[in-house]
């Protein structure tokens, strides 16, 4: 049984660079494409992106500015940059594995708050 | 930028059937998945590709698609039912996924 396990740090300040990594265990990367999803306080989900185990990636457009997504599958780890923060990026950001044919994230961190502030 | 239409709410007693509707241009063309959400946890895949239900999955939930309405139907809902639910597609390229705005179903 695949385990996703976000770790970064949980307070950023405004203007800098959100960090965060998100270790797989127990199933391959190929396959797969994994996934970055966000959830401020009380509201909905939604999608930052994804990367593929070769590292091609997708990003929301109303993000892609700001992010950046990579893969390392010799340390069984892919992570996520999101720049120029702001209290907006405030979420509990989740790192999730979609399955390439059926396209469903069947696997899923437990999430980890981040908060933006000063 | 591509969007998903949810119900904000949806309130049903025990029993009783729970409708849940998720709209958007793309989906004659790209299949439909929804998730249920309990506080504090990650989401749960309960219906993929419309109408296709995990193992797992008790068989009280179902989906199904009319055009460009897809529907979350919960049979006899039970109050281990009460969570937020949402509907997640892509767009028309399939490139990009979206998720709804999430739906609060409500067990009175």
């Amino acid at each position: 049984q695949v385990q996703l396990q976000e770790s970064g740090p949980g307070l950023v300040k405004p203007s800098e660079t959100l960090s965060l990594s998100c270790s797989v265990s127990g199933g391959s990367f190929s396959g797969y494409y994994w996934t970055w999803i966000r959830q401020p306080a009380g509201k909905g989900l939604e999608w930052i992106g994804r990367v593929s185990a070769r590292g091609s990636t997708n990003y929301n457009p109303s993000l892609k500015s700001r992010v950046t997504m990579s893969v390392d599958t010799s340390k069984n780890q892919f992570s996520l940059k999101l720049t120029s923060v702001t209290a907006a990026d405030t979420a509990v950001y989740y790192c999730a594995r979609e399955e390439d044919q059926l396209r469903t994230y069947d696997s899923w961190g437990h999430g980890t708050l981040v908060t933006v502030s000063s | 930028s591509y969007e998903l239409t949810q119900p904000p709410s949806v309130s049903v007693s025990p029993g009783q059937t729970a409708r849940i509707t998720c709209s958007g241009d793309a989906l004659p063309k790209q299949y439909v998945y929804w998730y249920q959400q309990k506080p504090g946890q990650a989401p749960v895949l309960v219906i993929y590709k419309d109408t296709e239900r995990p193992s797992g999955i008790p068989e009280r939930f179902s989906g199904s698609s009319s055009g460009t309405t897809v529907t979350l139907t919960i049979n006899g809902v039970q109050a281990e039912d009460e969570a937020d639910y949402y509907c997640q597609s892509a767009d028309s390229s399939g490139t990009y996924r979206e998720f709804g705005g999430g739906t609060k179903l409500t067990v009175l």
